[in-house]
Parts: structure tokens; sequence; C-alpha cells
């Protein structure tokens, strides 16, 4: 079955990291492009960060450039989001998601990991 | 606000249709491949429409997508009270080199 399951989710300080992370499996991982889009309560979809199949090209949306960073591991199967400088406005529930828009779109989802930034 | 536009909401009796639109841009809709979700309360994003009108593996053909210039529609045919749900378009946007979501359309059957 193919599978995205999210962890890393929690409560954190206004200024605070956090590093989530993004295990699949029941697909070959490394031919695919990934990505990672949040929701914050009672909001819409908002993409986040978008990284190739090989992590040689990588995008963020302006609102968390400069202070997220995607990447991933291949050989665990594993993409990541480590976040630094985290607002309150950065609170959402975060999914990763598999594809790319330019072609297929993300056609298989996590069910979500929640962040909570708030003092 | 979010750079495509959607309807917040659209609503139709049990077996009516209904059609959702997505207005952008060149630098988004107009030069790249639309894509469309389903989102039901309380569950992640599902794909129904990715490359403008194809519809994901077991997708019925009762949804539908298309796209002309800078903007593009989903329609949904034979509403049905599972249809309930918010609807999200998407496409990459080559000025911004981001990708960008609809503010999404919550569909409600009557």
């Amino acid at each position: 079955e193919v599978q995205l399951v999210e962890s890393g989710g929690g409560l954190v300080q206004p200024g605070g990291s956090l590093r989530l992370s993004c295990v699949v499996s029941g697909f070959t991982f490394s031919n695919y492009e990934m990505n990672w889009v949040r929701q914050a309560p009672g909001k819409g979809l908002e993409w986040v960060s978008y990284m190739s199949s090989g992590g040689s090209t990588i995008y963020y949306a302006d609102s968390v450039k400069g202070r997220f960073t995607i990447s991933r591991d291949n050989a665990k199967n594993s993409l990541y989001l480590q976040m630094h400088s985290l607002r309150v406005e950065d609170t959402a529930v975060y999914y990763c998601a598999r594809g790319a828009f330019r072609l297929d779109a993300f056609d298989i989802w996590g069910q979500g990991t929640m962040v909570t930034v708030s003092s | 606000q979010s750079v495509l536009t959607q309807p917040p909401s659209v609503s139709a009796a049990p077996g009516q249709t209904v059609t959702i639109s997505c207005s952008g841009s060149s630098s988004n809709i107009g030069n790249n491949y639309v894509s469309w979700y389903q989102q039901l309360p309380g569950t992640a994003p599902k794909l129904l429409i990715y490359d403008n009108d194809k519809r994901s593996s077991g997708i019925p053909d009762r949804f539908s997508g298309s796209k002309s210039g800078t903007s593009a529609t989903l329609g949904i045919t034979g509403l049905q009270t599972g249809d309930e749900a918010d609807y999200y378009c998407g496409t990459w946007d080559s000025s911004l080199s981001a990708g960008v979501f609809g503010g999404g359309t919550k569909v409600t059957v009557l």
C-alpha cells in the first residue's frame, strides 16, 4: 500500500524550531518529487516547499523562505522539513504530498501533523 | 488572498450539476497544468483532476476538469451528499517559482 506518514508536530513557542518527518512506503521514493503543504485552522491549503527526486532542485513559498529547509534521505524513504524562527502564523496541519504541479500533480497525501506555535 | 480565485461556496440539490471556477493569470494557469483536490471534513486532500482534465485513478466520470486561457473549471454532475466537501484548484506559478492554490470552494448539497 502506498503511504505517507508525517510526524514531528507539536507545540512550540514563537521563535522556536521543529523538524517534521514524512516516511513513505509502497513505492520507490527516490523516483518521486515531493512537497510540503500546510493548512491553518479553518483556512485553505498553502503550498510550502518542493524538492526534486534527487534533491537538486528546491523551491519555497515566500512566507517560509529563509526559515524552513526541506531535505530528503532516499535511503531512509524519508522527507523532512526543518522549521526555524517559528511564528504564530505558522500554526497549521502540515502535509507531505507526492508529485509535482507540472506533471501529474499531488497524487498521494499523508494524514498530516499539527504544528502549534504559541506562547 | 490567494493567487488563484475561487468562489467561496456553491450549492445544488442532489442529482444536479455544479461548476467551480478557478481564475488566475498567464504566469500560473495560463501556462501550467491545473489540478483539483477534494477535502472531506477532517481528512487530507485527495487528487481528483490533474493536468487540467485527467481524472485521477478511481475518480468517477461525474467529475470533470477543463481549462481555457487563464481560468479552469471543475464540474460535478449527478451531485451526491457524499460530494459535500471543500474543493481546491492548484498549479505552478512560473513568476513566483512557487506552487499556488485557490482559496477553496465549499460544495453544499441542499
